[in-house]
């Protein structure tokens, strides 16, 4: 089956601009979370979306947001955009909420703020 | 809040050998996964292994295995017969509530 797929793969934004990252997961996962990856910061966990509902969210300001629709794709929004925004976005998809479960995660998307 | 500890930012090693790669972490909960995900240059994340903390026998899958110790907090990743498709970045994880809390990776290189 289809792995986690995240669109787009590589963009290019300037500051004060807002960019929307998009994540199908694999089909009959209906839970969705999202990971920033820098250098400096490593990976930090964004939100996590279950049955169209943020379950939870890290410790990110206000201008990171997202949502999950019925079929269970996800997107993620930032406004506003600053230089530090600059990662790789990594969407991962699971069947079920759980500690144990294994996430399956997507090639990512990488930010540019320039 | 459960934190996860690499302390090795960089290894290397030679091909067909073997290399450990090291990893603690701090929780009070009694029963919880740890895993080892592996990142190749420019691809996407993949599991490596997972260990359940409840099972007292170290998990193996093929080259790969850990050396858990759940006293002392320890989940090391042994990679055996090291081969070049094994250079990555590795990181252990730990579930921290609903998400998963990562180590700040092990970049590892494959000498030929």
């Amino acid at each position: 089956k289809a792995g986690v797929t995240q669109t787009p793969r590589y963009l290019i934004k300037t500051r004060g601009q807002q960019v929307t990252l998009s994540c199908s997961p694999i089909s009959g996962h209906r839970s969705v979370s999202w990971y920033q990856q820098t250098p400096g910061q490593g990976l930090q966990f964004l939100f996590e979306y279950f049955s169209e509902t943020q379950r939870n969210k890290g410790n990110f300001p206000g201008r990171f947001s997202g949502r999950q629709f019925s079929n269970s794709r996800s997107e993620m929004n930032v406004s506003t955009l600053e230089l530090g925004d600059s990662a790789l976005y990594l969407c991962a998809s699971s069947f079920v909420r759980s500690g144990a479960n294994v996430l399956t995660f997507g090639a990512g998307s990488r930010l540019t703020v320039l | 809040a459960q934190t996860v500890t690499q302390s090795q930012p960089e290894m290397s090693v030679q091909e067909a050998e073997t290399v450990t790669l090291s990893c603690t972490y701090d929780t009070s909960e009694s029963d919880y996964y740890l895993f080892w995900y592996k990142q190749p240059p420019s691809r996407q994340m993949i599991l490596v292994i997972r260990q359940e903390a409840y099972k007292q026998q170290n998990a193996t899958e093929n080259r790969f295995s850990v050396n858990f110790q759940k006293a002392a907090k320890s989940f090391s990743l042994k990679i055996s017969d090291s081969q070049l498709g094994d250079a990555a970045m590795y990181f252990c994880a730990f579930p921290g509530g609903e998400k998963l809390v990562f180590g700040k990776g092990t970049k590892l290189t494959v000498n030929p």
